[in-house]
């Protein structure tokens, strides 16, 4: 299984809202990454998890909050966006370090309104 | 921290030809490069990685790659394009301790029947 499976798909929520996109892989890679993707530019790094704690963060506004509950899954808490954070969210996972590639999931388009 | 360059927002081949897409990076230490495509409102699809070993690195769909490492360059490569390869093309660049990949701004490929 060279799969990751990110949910929802599509999401819209407004401002005040609160939600999460969720990420799950069962390849048993330990890093775990989230990337953000504006239309026509490449993905940017948001956050990597190494081991189930985080070892970078891309400074990405507090209104963004990354978790690691376990090996498998990623979540990524959405709260008082704007409507500039629209956009594709990438998940992706690796081996940790080493020479592996990632594999990533087919994204969730969100829009903020 | 090392980055990657794409010079060529957009190539255009016709069917038949071969084609090439640029890439050149920049990384302290022994560099692990990557090629990935995107198709619209797709993730990332791996392609092909230079790790160590020979220079030229085969992959899928025929897609190969050239290590060059006095001109810091990985240039995709495949010997007959298809229209079906019209895509975005991602290279990508990691260095060999952390798990901070990094992707080039992405090159639009166009193959004309």
């Amino acid at each position: 299984d060279t799969e990751v499976t990110q949910t929802p798909k599509h999401l819209v929520m407004g401002m005040t809202n609160k939600k999460s996109l969720k990420c799950e892989q069962h390849m048993g890679h330990r890093a775990m990454y989230w990337y953000k993707q504006k239309a026509k530019k490449p993905p940017e790094l948001m956050f990597v998890y190494s081991y189930e704690k985080l070892s970078i963060n891309e400074s990405v506004p507090s209104r963004f909050s990354p978790e690691c509950p376990n090996s498998s899954l990623l979540n990524l808490h959405l709260h008082a966006l704007q409507p500039e954070d629209s956009a594709l969210y990438l998940c992706a996972s690796s081996q940790v370090a080493g020479g592996t590639e990632a594999f990533f999931g087919q994204g969730t388009r969100l829009t903020v309104v | 921290a090392q980055s990657v360059a794409q010079p060529e927002d957009q190539v255009n081949v016709a069917e038949g030809n071969p084609l090439t897409v640029k890439c050149t990076y920049s990384v302290s230490g022994n560099p692990y490069l990557f090629w990935y495509v995107q198709y619209p409102n797709r993730g990332l699809q791996f392609l092909l990685k230079y790790i160590t070993g020979d220079n030229l690195v085969k992959g899928s769909y025929g897609f190969e790659a050239e290590f060059n490492k006095s001109q810091t360059s990985f240039h995709l490569k495949k010997p007959s394009a298809l229209v079906s390869d019209s895509a975005l093309y991602f290279c990508a660049v990691r260095a060999w301790n952390n798990n901070d990949m990094r992707f080039g701004a992405g090159t639009r490929l166009t193959v004309k029947p």
